[in-house]
């Protein structure tokens, strides 16, 4: 079975220059998820969605960071503009629901940006 | 805000050695708990849960030990081998709508 796929795998830019960052969840998942990682911070939540719908967006650092999820197969991460701070590894996860409860979060391999 | 936390930011094992890497947790309302595995240039890859009506669960060569006393996660591997060697987070959840948070990870090296 194909896992979460995200895309591009890396990417170089320069500061000012917008982004886009693509991530396919895996099928049948209702939940799908942002984090941003990197040495000083680790893995941070940006913002998830359940069932297409933004949940909670706390974790997005400003209004340059955008999401969406137009439809239960494909979500978009867009920075604009950028800038060197945003160089991180993003990561798309996904997960089925479970009732109630939390429920395995299955990563992607992750985005890694650098903005010059 | 509450978080999650590690005690060890980087262990050292020998190859066959037994290895422990803990977590301290501070949101007593969270009530299920998962170990990532992540190796380099990859995502992170479930390991073994746990939920708070528990205080030890096995997997293969893992085992997870719960204290909600003293708000504590281990993950122990047994007979240690080279493919353990990876960055190991704790995540913590709970009722509300599957959002995890993790923990700095600790970082497993395993000498041959």
């Amino acid at each position: 079975d194909a896992g979460v796929i995200q895309s591009p795998r890396h990417e170089v830019t320069e500061m000012g220059q917008e982004v886009t960052l693509r991530c396919k969840p895996i099928s049948g998942h209702d939940y799908l998820f942002w984090y941003r990682q990197t040495m000083m911070r680790g893995l941070e939540l940006l913002i998830y969605f359940n069932n297409n719908v933004p949940i909670d967006d706390s974790g997005m650092p400003e209004d340059r960071f955008s999401a969406k999820m137009p439809n239960a197969s494909f979500s978009t991460l867009k920075i604009q503009p950028s800038e060197p701070r945003d160089s991180a590894v993003y990561f798309c996860a996904s997960s089925p629901s479970r009732g109630s409860y939390t429920g395995e979060l299955f990563f992607g391999e992750g985005s890694r940006l650098t903005v010059l | 805000g509450e978080s999650v936390g590690l005690h060890l930011p980087t262990l050292s094992v020998q190859e066959g050695d037994n290895s422990i890497i803990n977590c301290a947790y501070s949101n007593s309302a969270s009530d299920y708990f998962i170990w990532y595995k992540q190796e380099s240039g990859k995502g992170p890859q479930f390991i073994i849960d746990i939920r708070s009506n528990m205080d030890k669960r096995q997997g293969q060569r893992v085992t997870v030990l719960l204290n909600k006393t003293v708000k504590h996660l281990s993950l122990q591997i047994a007979a240690t081998q080279p493919g353990d060697s990876a960055v190991y987070f704790c995540a913590e959840g709970g009722r509300a709508g599957n959002k995890l948070t993790f923990g700095g990870g600790t970082r497993v090296l395993v000498k041959p």
